[in-house]
């Protein structure tokens, strides 16, 4: 089945470290995006891609970075200077035109 | 620039009775509009979507909503609850015209099921 995989599903970062969370897809989708979840604050754009080797900043980028090496990887990390990283992060793709996004089941991120 | 407003960030209703999710967007271009569903530690599904054409439209699990340009709405309804039902829902408008493919999503309604 085609769909999309986030891992791991928990993860746990100690003070100033990265740490990278995964999404791949086999759905053949050129966009992918990551969004950030908190209580109450729907979902927040950090990063999105268009295409290989080309990716843009969302509305909450900063302390965060992603690659798109791969159409089927878009892989997302977050780096020390994010200073309040804990919170559920999505992961999503889509197909060109007017299409909805396919999410995955989403990254819980705490910290130690 | 786009905008997506969900009135009632929770809605309680008793089962079998009325769903009703309000969505209200602002466009400057004619907007594809979805609603999404989020169950607990799960990524969003896609409960239906509007594009072009008929402005009723039907999802899975009951639910549909209807486009209305002159209200600027795209509410969500289900004629009757069900426990499953008990979700977090999104509305959200996509303009693939000027945003370059992104989404922009309301803050989400809680519906909660009562027995």
């Amino acid at each position: 089945d085609g769909g999309i995989t986030q891992s791991p599903k928990y993860l746990f970062r100690k003070e100033g470290q990265n740490v990278t969370l995964s999404c791949e897809q086999n759905l053949n989708h050129d966009a992918m995006y990551w969004y950030r979840q908190d209580p109450g604050q729907g979902l927040r754009l950090i990063y999105y891609s268009q295409i290989v080797n080309d990716f843009q900043k969302g509305d909450i980028a900063e302390g965060y970075s992603v690659s798109r090496e791969k159409k089927e990887s878009f892989p997302l990390t977050v780096t020390s200077a994010q200073k309040n990283p804990t919170a559920f992060y999505l992961c999503a793709s889509k197909a060109q035109g007017h299409q909805p996004q396919h999410f995955g089941d989403g990254t819980r991120l705490s910290i130690l | 620039a786009q905008s997506v407003t969900q009135l009632g960030s929770h809605v309680s209703v008793s089962e079998g009775a009325l769903v009703l999710l309000r969505c209200n967007y602002s466009s400057s271009v004619p907007p594809y509009l979805f609603w999404y569903v989020q169950y607990p530690n799960q990524g969003l599904q896609l409960l239906l979507k509007y594009t072009t054409g008929a402005t009723l439209v039907k999802g899975i699990n009951g639910f549909e909503a209807e486009f209305k340009k002159s209200e600027t709405s795209f509410h969500l309804t289900k004629p009757s609850a069900h426990m499953s039902d008990a979700a977090e829902y999104f509305c959200a408008v996509s303009d693939e015209n000027t945003n370059a493919g992104k989404s922009t999503f309301g803050d989400g309604t809680t519906l909660t099921v009562k027995p």
